[in-house]
């Protein structure tokens, strides 16, 4: 089992949906979870950053982290073609080789006007 | 302006001669990364620094080589030993807060 796993999709979606990307993971030390953007040929750009569980929202994003399940979400409201992207979880254990991040394979968004 | 630069954006080389690949971050950050990209793997960590002077391998480091003179710079050398090194290559700097910042990449073509 890899230490997280990320559907890569397609996913194609209408313009002004609410899209749901996830990822779980293996491994019950990570405490630190991020999401990335990133357009095609672009550097990710870090869009959300949440420690241990609980929610956090910020415009019409929200990220989801549900430790007992070993399950993260992160949702975007009121969709725009400007969304499409490809998605990337990233999570890290806190201690040991510190900062050491574990990526998804990232989820490739298209949203249509 | 702050943030972390790549040079160049593309770069194209004849198997058998090393590369190197500039990063260059004024961010104050101490924690520096490289990552390799390759359609459908996923992002993986070549090496990473934690302080000036000492880095440490990821988990693709054979054929690569990284020195950390300074804070703000952290080349990578692609060797001649790297098997297949045509990639999307990202450098990454932080606090070491676990969240990292990317720069804009260099795209490597080998032939």
């Amino acid at each position: 089992q890899k230490e997280v796993e990320q559907d890569p999709g397609p996913l194609s979606v209408p313009e002004g949906a609410i899209v749901s990307l996830n990822c779980t993971y293996s491994n019950s030390a990570f405490q630190y979870f991020m999401w990335y953007r990133q357009y095609s040929r672009k550097g990710p750009e870090l869009l959300m950053y949440t420690y241990s569980s609980g929610n956090k929202e910020d415009g019409r994003f929200t990220a989801q982290v549900d430790k007992s399940s070993k399950y993260i979400s992160l949702f975007i409201r009121d969709s725009q073609p400007s969304d499409s992207a490809t998605y990337l979880c990233a999570m890290s254990a806190a201690g040991g080789s510190q900062g050491n991040l574990i990526f998804g394979k990232g989820t490739k968004l298209s949203v249509k006007p | 302006d702050g943030g972390i630069t790549q040079s160049p954006k593309y770069l194209f080389r004849k198997e058998g001669q090393n590369v190197t690949l500039s990063c260059e971050q004024n961010l104050n950050h101490d924690a520096m990364y490289w990552y390799r990209q390759d359609p459908g793997q996923g992002l993986r960590l070549i090496y990473y620094s934690q302080i000036v002077n000492d880095f440490q391998k990821g988990d693709i480091a054979e054929g690569y080589s990284v020195s950390r003179e300074k804070k703000e710079s952290f080349p990578l050398t692609v060797t001649s030993a790297q098997k297949n090194p045509t990639a999307f290559y990202l450098c990454a700097s932080g606090y070491g807060s676990y969240e990292q910042y990317f720069g804009p990449g260099t795209r490597l073509t080998v032939t």
